[in-house]
């Protein structure tokens, strides 16, 4: 079974512009997270997703952030104009329907903001 | 709120050597607490999970009990590998059902 994959795997732009990040989660899995690492600190929650429905969006740092997820399978994250602070890792988790599954987590995007 | 404190890293370790990585949360009610690893260039694993006070979680020669009268899930293993190198992770799961981490412990073992 192929496990929650990310691309791009890591990304290099000029702050104002825009990149659009991409996760496919396992397959058959209703549940998807966004997840960010900045600046080697905690890792922090974003936004989940339940089907193609956002269930909790209390992460999101602003409105230059936004989250799609399509038909309920993969779900993209576009960051538009692109900031020096949204420099980090973003990891995607995916998890099974239901309430306490296990998250299962991709190896995430790597950002830059120069 | 909800959150989650590991010793700073990083860690470094010879090999067979004995590994303690302390965690301790603030939480309401009862969480399911894990513990994450990040290898070199891979993606978050999960390493182990408990889901309720006494409760050990266990994988690898790893373990950690979930201790409700400390606040604890301290992750410990009896004899690193060089390759269990990487970074740890502890987090808990809040009520919404979502991830809080600790800022994760680099560990290093040495041949």
């Amino acid at each position: 079974e192929a496990g929650v994959t990310q691309f791009p795997s890591h990304s290099v732009i000029e702050k104002g512009q825009t990149v659009t990040l991409r996760c496919d989660p396992i397959s058959g899995h209703d549940n998807l997270y966004w997840y960010r690492r900045v600046m080697g600190k905690e890792i922090k929650f974003l936004l989940h997703f339940v089907k193609e429905s956002k269930q909790d969006e209390s992460g999101m740092p602003n409105n230059r952030f936004l989250a799609e997820r399509t038909g309920g399978t993969y779900s993209t994250l576009k960051v538009q104009p692109a900031e020096l602070e949204d420099s980090g890792v973003y990891f995607c988790a995916s998890s099974q329907a239901g309430l306490r599954e296990t998250q299962y987590f991709g190896p995430g995007t790597r950002l830059l903001v120069l | 709120g909800n959150s989650v404190t590991q010793m700073e890293g990083p860690v470094t370790l010879s090999e067979e050597a004995f590994l303690t990585i302390n965690c301790t949360y603030t939480a309401t009610g009862y969480p399911s607490l894990f513990w994450y690893v990040q290898y070199p260039g891979e993606g978050l694993q999960l390493l182990l999970k408990a889901t309720k006070a006494d409760d050990k979680g266990s994988n690898k020669g790893f373990e950690a009990t979930y201790r409700k009268e400390t606040t604890s899930f301290h992750l410990e293993k009896g004899s690193v590998q060089v390759s269990d190198s990487a970074v740890y992770f502890c987090a808990l799961e809040d009520s919404s059902y979502k991830l809080i981490f600790g800022s994760g412990t680099r560990l290093l073992v040495r041949p």
